[in-house]
């Protein structure tokens, strides 16, 4: 079944940790985005992809980095964590051949940084 | 540059009853898509209706109905008969045709009451 995967679901972790959140996608599609909601606010764009090998920053300067070797994957890097990163992440993907803008979401990553 | 605007921080209504979501939008682009997602608490983000800007006819998905209006820039979302399933967060969000950035409104908080 097509789909859009994160892991882990939730994460509590000690400052200056390594972390990486991961994402993929069985939908066929090129474009994948990372966002950033804290809760019960809006979502704010902090990395996109138009395919393998591009990346771009969004709107929201983030501290965090991403790469895009495969198609599929898009996983998202926290070199050193802080409380400030305390936040939910959630990826998305959307095109693909016959496919449109219409982006479709993953369950999100809680991360709690102590 | 895109903002989206959600009047109504929270609503609440007895099931069965008919609602509807207020959502405005400013852009100086004609080509363009809006969309209503739904955030179920602690679950995923889902698509409820997408619309695109060129299109005349309001779009639709069963219970779920949008009544668009361009020159307005308004695109309010009807909930009828609505179910207890139907709390959650629900974002209005705008996208420029081509585009990557997906710009969310701040979000109304409804709440389906038995």
């Amino acid at each position: 079944e097509a789909d859009i995967y994160q892991t882990p679901r939730y994460l509590v972790i000690g400052t200056g940790k390594k972390i990486t959140l991961e994402c993929s996608q069985t939908m066929g599609h090129d474009k994948m985005y990372w966002y950033q909601q804290d809760p019960g606010m809006e979502l704010h764009l902090i990395h996109y992809s138009y395919g393998v090998n591009s990346t771009e920053k969004g709107d929201l300067s983030s501290e965090s980095t991403v790469s895009r070797i495969r198609t599929e994957h898009f996983p998202l890097t926290l070199e050193s964590a802080r409380p400030s990163h305390t936040s939910q992440y959630l990826c998305a993907s959307s095109g693909g051949q016959g496919g449109t803008d219409t982006q479709y979401f993953g369950p999100g990553t809680r991360l709690t940084v102590l | 540059a895109q903002t989206v605007t959600q009047s109504q921080p929270e609503m609440s209504v007895q099931e069965a009853e008919t609602v509807t979501l207020s959502c405005t939008y400013d852009t100086s682009e004609s080509n363009y898509y809006l969309f209503w997602y739904k955030q179920p608490p602690s679950r995923q983000m889902i698509l409820v209706i997408r619309q695109e800007a060129y299109k005349q006819q309001n779009a639709t998905e069963n219970r779920f109905s949008v009544n668009f209006q361009k020159a307005a820039k308004s695109f309010s979302l009807k909930i009828s008969d609505s179910q207890l399933g139907d709390t959650a967060m629900y974002f209005c969000a705008f996208l420029i045709q081509g585009a990557q950035k997906l710009v969310f409104g701040q979000g109304t908080r409804l709440t389906i009451n038995p």
